[in-house]
């Protein structure tokens, strides 16, 4: 039983295109995040989501929007896509406030940007 | 600014031994510090997590320890094996509740047969 799974796994699409990415966690979690790993491999945190507010917004192009529907859901999408968007993308979640564990991550999605 | 760091960006180390990795980082007064292992083509996996008031931390083979007045933590993974091999992140919390987490660079450790 996976506990975070994102889907697709791998997203090769044309630069100008809009795609989405889902997230679904299985943990009874109360916060969900989207990071972006780029080549370097840096792990840069974009969204963080509790109860279906959004608490964190990085310094990320407002062509990213995330769409939670649930608690358990956290959805990317992004509009007109940049060759520079071309990275892997996690989702994760975690219990805010429960400082006793970490993270969940997902096996990421990678998207290329062609 | 701030800025998380991690000793190396590769490590390699022969079976049996102690595997140290160091982080360090500046301008953050963190409640706590995590340990992350990464597989290639995987999500990070949570490892260990020490809190601004422990000086240690143990789990199995991995020790981890904090030192909030040098700003560093310290990753030890004893007898190591090379199913040890990976990248290894800390991260710490930004914001305190969970809410922004930052991630260090990683230390992609290589254990030796």
């Amino acid at each position: 039983d996976t506990a975070v799974s994102q889907t697709p796994k791998y997203l090769v699409t044309q630069m100008g295109n809009d795609k989405s990415i889902k997230c679904e966690q299985n943990l009874g979690h109360d916060t969900m995040y989207w990071y972006k790993q780029d080549s370097k491999k840096f792990l840069k945190i974009m969204f963080s989501y509790n109860n279906k507010e959004l608490i964190i917004n990085e310094t990320v192009p407002n062509r990213f929007s995330p769409k939670s529907p649930d608690k358990a859901h956290l959805n990317l999408h992004i509009n007109s896509l940049e060759l520079g968007d071309s990275a892997v993308y996690f989702c994760a979640s975690s219990q805010a406030g429960r400082i006793g564990g970490g993270s969940y991550f997902g096996a990421g999605t990678r998207l290329s940007v062609l | 600014s701030q800025k998380i760091e991690q000793n190396s960006e590769a490590l390699n180390i022969q079976e049996g031994k102690t595997a140290t990795l160091t982080c360090n980082y500046t301008n953050y007064s963190p409640a706590y510090l995590q340990w992350y292992r990464q597989d290639p083509g995987r999500g990070p996996v949570f490892l260990l997590l020490i809190r601004e008031n422990e000086k240690e931390k143990r789990k199995e083979r991995l020790k981890v320890t904090f030192d909030t007045t040098l700003k560093q933590s310290l990753f030890h993974i004893t007898a190591s094996q090379p199913a040890d091999s990976a990248t290894y992140l800390c991260a710490l919390d930004e914001g305190n509740y969970g809410q922004n987490f930052v991630f260090g660079p990683g230390t992609r450790l290589s254990v030796l047969p």
